[in-house]
């Protein structure tokens, strides 16, 4: 099936620092892409839409200049954590349609940041 | 405001069992309905989908029924195994492409 490979599983970096998230679909191509973030025993709860080619969508209350997504290519989108502060610790997971007719989506595995 | 609540936080069934979910919804008319499975530090697997004009899927041991005037689905997983046991994420898609998910329920199978 359908895969989207995301890097790093997990991270552990500083507060003010900026850390990056890849997210890769593999032998398919994504025109949109989608970043969620999920708290222990909570939801996910979608940040942004990615779109190749031009700028993300963002949800309200998320801050596009702390978020920074680029969708460069079809198969890549990265999600770039500025100045990190302990409260963005988090799972942050990405996904795409399944290439697939079956109308759901496939996820990445998922990345755990930590800021200390 | 729109609101997703999957019954249970947890269910515990003995092996072989019929495990029952539940996922309700107020103030939403999605046209479509998802089932994901989502293991510990995972991101979610896609299960099924159900359209608002279906009123059952299934797939394998695994059946979904969607009812717009209750405004719920139900998950079901026939003849439990203990490797079924994870957290069942139910989504809402309304006609674009985003999804809202509700909580999960971690369900565990005894052997």
């Amino acid at each position: 099936g359908a895969v989207v490979s995301q890097h790093p599983s997990w991270v552990i970096c500083k507060s003010g620092t900026s850390v990056k998230i890849e997210c890769r679909s593999l032998d398919f191509q994504a025109t949109t892409m989608f970043w969620y973030r999920q708290f222990p025993k909570q939801s996910l709860m979608l940040m942004a839409t990615s779109n190749e080619g031009s700028k993300a969508t963002y949800e309200q209350g998320v801050e596009k200049d702390k978020f920074l997504i680029n969708h460069a290519s079809l198969t890549l989108s990265t999600l770039t954590v500025t100045s990190a502060h302990p409260e963005d610790s988090s799972f942050y997971i990405c996904s795409a349609r399944e290439p697939r007719d079956t109308g759901g989506y496939t996820f990445g595995s998922g990345t755990r940041l930590t800021v200390v | 405001s729109q609101k997703i609540e999957q019954n249970s936080e947890a269910l515990n069934i003995q092996e072989g069992k019929t495990a029952t979910l539940t996922c309700n919804y107020t103030n939403y008319s999605p046209a479509y309905l998802q089932w994901y499975r989502q293991d510990p530090g995972r991101g979610p697997v896609f299960l099924l989908l159900i359209r608002e004009n279906e009123k059952e899927k299934r797939k394998e041991r695994l059946k979904v029924t969607f009812d717009t005037t209750l405004k719920q689905s139900l998950f079901h997983i026939t003849a439990s195994q203990p490797a079924d046991s994870a957290t069942y994420l139910c989504a809402l898609q309304a006609g674009s492409y985003q999804l809202t998910f509700g909580k999960g329920t971690k369900l565990s199978v005894i052997p």
